[in-house]
């Protein structure tokens, strides 16, 4: 079956500006986590949905990060105001439910590049 | 503070010659310890979790091992298709399931 999409696979904007990154989790996962990945650095969790409940948005470096999930499904990650600092490697995965045992798929990525 | 360590950074082998990377961690409690292949340019590939101490579990020449601070993942035999960077995360107890902490990784080069 599909795996964890997400789009576009490649991005560069210009300091100042918002981006939208999309994820499309595989059918039927509730849980659905957005991590970074900075050059260098290992994988930085940001914020995690599982179902109807409120996201854990711990890992948000600043309010200019938000994410929603519609409809339990799709999630769109949006940076305001980017930075260079925000240039990174956005990983999403999803898994069947939020629990011990349930792994992690990961999506292939969306690099951004703030210029 | 919470923490994951993996060693080496990088680890060059002849095709054939086993070995062992390491990942250290430190942490208030230990719910699972997770392993992860990734390939450039794409997300990290599931390879195993571990729960306790003593705990082993095997996959084709990958073996993974734990211990109350540091878990093994030995390549017997590597070929050059094992070439990728292992990443090594915990999730921590008292933290939401799923949210995974990363270590930095070890990026493994196997040579024909």
């Amino acid at each position: 079956g599909a795996g964890v999409s997400q789009s576009p696979s490649n991005k560069v904007t210009e300091k100042g500006k918002d981006v939208e990154l999309r994820c499309d989790p595989i059918s039927g996962h509730t849980a659905l986590y957005w991590y970074r990945q900075s050059l260098g650095q290992g994988l930085e969790f940001l914020i995690y949905f599982q179902g109807n409940s409120a996201p854990d948005k711990s890992g948000l470096p600043s309010d200019r990060f938000s994410a929603e999930r519609t409809g339990g499904s799709v999630s769109t990650l949006t940076i305001q105001r980017t930075q260079q600092e925000d240039s990174a490697v956005y990983l999403c995965a999803s898994s069947l439910v939020s629990g011990r045992q349930e792994t992690q798929y990961f999506g292939p990525g969306t690099r951004l590049l703030v210029l | 503070e919470d923490q994951v360590t993996q060693s080496p950074e990088a680890l060059r082998l002849q095709e054939g010659e086993s070995s062992s990377l390491n990942c250290s961690y430190t942490v208030s409690g230990l719910r699972g310890l997770f392993w992860y292949r990734q390939d450039p340019g794409k997300g990290p590939e599931f390879l195993f979790t571990l729960y306790s101490a003593g705990e082993e579990k095997e996959k084709e020449r990958l073996k993974a091992t734990l211990t109350k601070k540091e878990s093994f993942l030995h390549i017997t035999a590597p070929k050059p298709e094992d070439s990728a960077t292992y990443l090594c995360a915990v999730e921590i107890s008292g933290t939401s399931y799923g949210k995974l902490t990363f270590g930095q990784g070890t990026i493994l080069t196997v040579h024909p």
